[in-house]
C-alpha cells in the first residue's frame, strides 16, 4: 500500500498567520492518464470530510482563496495564507492512483 | 445542488447484523461510483471500498474484503455487516468520485452515520 505521511501532526496558529502542512507518500502518485492525484480535505470539528484540493493544486468552488496546494512527484504542500477561526480542523492528504487509496493521518489545527 | 444523505445512528448488539444506506440527490446517481469510508473514534479516515451504482461492480479494500458487503439498488447503496462487532463501533460516510475516468478524486461526502456497537 502507499504510506501517506503528513507533519506536523498538531499544528498550533495564531489568527492571520500562515500555516503550511506537508505530506510524503511511499510512491509517486502519477495516474496512467498523467494527472497525479493527490487530494487535500478539511473536517471540521463535528463534521464531515470537505474535500479542498484536487489533483495537487486545484482549488474547490467555494474554497477561500487563501487555501492553495502545490507539490510533485512524493511530497506535496497544503497552505493558508492567513489563517481565520473557521479554518480550525483536521486536514487530511489523500492519494488517488493506487488501489487501495490511502490517507495520510492527519494534522490538526488549533488556534493559539 | 449535488447531496449524499445517509440514513440514521444505529444503536446494536455483538453478533446482530446491520445494513446502513446512502442515496445520492441532485445527480444521475447511476454515472458515478460511491465509496464508503471508516472513521473509528477519535482516528482518522480509511477506505472500505467502491461500487458502481450503474452495475454494482464493487472493490473492496484488502483490510475489509470479507468484513462487510456493499451493495446497490436503485439510486441507493448499502453498507452491511452480518455479524457486529464492537471494533465495528465508527462513523462510516459515503463520498462520491469525481469521474469514472482517471484516478481516484472524491467530491461530495455524505453526512455521516454513525454505528455503535455495544453489548
Amino acid at each position: 500500500d502507499v504510506v501517506m505521511i503528513q507533519s506536523p501532526l498538531f499544528l498550533p496558529v495564531t489568527l492571520g498567520q500562515p500555516a503550511s502542512i506537508s505530506c510524503r507518500s511511499s510512491q509517486r502518485l502519477v495516474y496512467s492518464d498523467g494527472n497525479t492525484y493527490l487530494t487535500w480535505f478539511q473536517q471540521r470539528p463535528g463534521q464531515s470530510p470537505r474535500r479542498l484540493i484536487y489533483k495537487v493544486s486545484n482549488r474547490d468552488s467555494g474554497v477561500p482563496g487563501r487555501f492553495s496546494g502545490s507539490g510533485s512527484g512524493t511530497y506535496f504542500t497544503l497552505k493558508i495564507s492567513r489563517v481565520e477561526a473557521e479554518d480550525v480542523g483536521v486536514y487530511y492528504c489523500m492519494q488517488g492512483a493506487y488501489w487501495p487509496l490511502t490517507f495520510g493521518g492527519g494534522t490538526k489545527v488549533e488556534i493559539k | 445542488e449535488v447531496q449524499l444523505v445517509q440514513s440514521g445512528a444505529e444503536v446494536k448488539k455483538p453478533g446482530e447484523s446491520l445494513k446502513i444506506s446512502c442515496w445520492g440527490a441532485g445527480y444521475r446517481f447511476a454515472d458515478y461510483w460511491v465509496a464508503w469510508a471508516r472513521q473509528m473514534p477519535g482516528e482518522g479516515l480509511e477506505w472500505m471500498g467502491i461500487i458502481n451504482p450503474a452495475d454494482s461492480e464493487t472493490k473492496y479494500s484488502p483490510s475489509f474484503e470479507g468484513q462487510v458487503i456493499i451493495s446497490a439498488d436503485i439510486n441507493i447503496i448499502y453498507l452491511q455487516w452480518s455479524s457486529l462487532r464492537a471494533s465495528d463501533s465508527a462513523i462510516y460516510y459515503c463520498a462520491r468520485l469525481a469521474s469514472a475516468v482517471g484516478g481516484y478524486d472524491f467530491d461530495y461526502w455524505g453526512q455521516g452515520t454513525l454505528v455503535t456497537v455495544s453489548s
